[in-house]
């Protein structure tokens, strides 16, 4: 079955502090593809990274990356040195060919950034 | 620019009543999905489409109902609202199976 488990409801960290997210996921497959989306206070969605389950590398954008885990089920992303901007909540996704490659969504993680 | 378009942004409507959510991309996208958003549980899906005349249940699909009768739209039906369906309603459209997705600005929906 499909499982994508966020455990941090929230996180509260003070500008330039580095703060990762975490995501657990569960999947039988073998081929399947994870995802990050931010929301931010506005609401809308935005896309932030897709990687699927035969590419373990680690990613970097900017200030965000991303580490890809299949020993340990995990698809962690990390802000470093955060901005007001980046509070917003983040979801983490999975889609998997079980599901006909539906993606399903974690509850989210709710990031406030402070000045 | 291809963009995929929700409409309404805002209703109220009364328990028992139909209700109707507009979606609308031109991305030429053949998937296409309706989510609902609600505190602790993040996006739930309700319905989806692989392409036209194509539908399919979600995990929350009571109470709900699509059609798919050309690519760019994929209208979200409830027949009768509930108040517990007073929610944040999102469509998203995709390229195709393991793709990420676009989504719409979202429906705020109240049943009152």
């Amino acid at each position: 079955a499909q499982k994508v488990t966020q455990a941090q409801t929230e996180i509260s960290v003070v500008e330039k502090e580095d703060v990762t997210l975490d995501c657990v996921y569960e999947t039988r497959d073998t081929t399947y593809y994870l995802f990050w989306y931010k929301q931010p206070p506005s609401g809308e969605l935005v896309f932030l990274i897709r990687r699927n389950s035969f590419d373990e590398q680690n990613e970097i954008s900017g200030r965000y990356s991303w580490n890809f885990q299949k020993s340990t089920s995990s698809f962690n992303f990390t802000i470093t040195a955060s901005q007001v901007v980046d509070s917003a909540v983040y979801f983490c996704a999975l889609s998997d060919h079980t599901g006909g490659f539906k993606t399903i969504f974690g509850a989210g993680t709710r990031l406030f950034v402070k000045a | 620019d291809a963009e995929i378009t929700q409409s309404p942004r805002h209703k109220i409507t009364e328990t028992g009543r139909q209700v109707t959510l507009a979606c609308h991309q031109t991305w030429n996208h053949n998937n296409m999905f309706w989510y609902r958003q609600d505190l602790g549980h993040g996006l739930r899906l309700i319905h989806y489409s692989y392409g036209v005349q194509d539908t399919n249940k979600g995990e929350v699909s009571d109470g709900y109902s699509v059609s798919r009768s050309n690519t760019e739209d994929l209208p979200l039906t409830l027949e009768s609202a509930a108040s517990s369906q007073t929610s944040v309603y999102f469509c998203a459209s995709s390229e195709s199976g393991g793709y990420g997705y676009t989504f719409g600005s979202g429906t705020r929906l109240t049943v009152v």
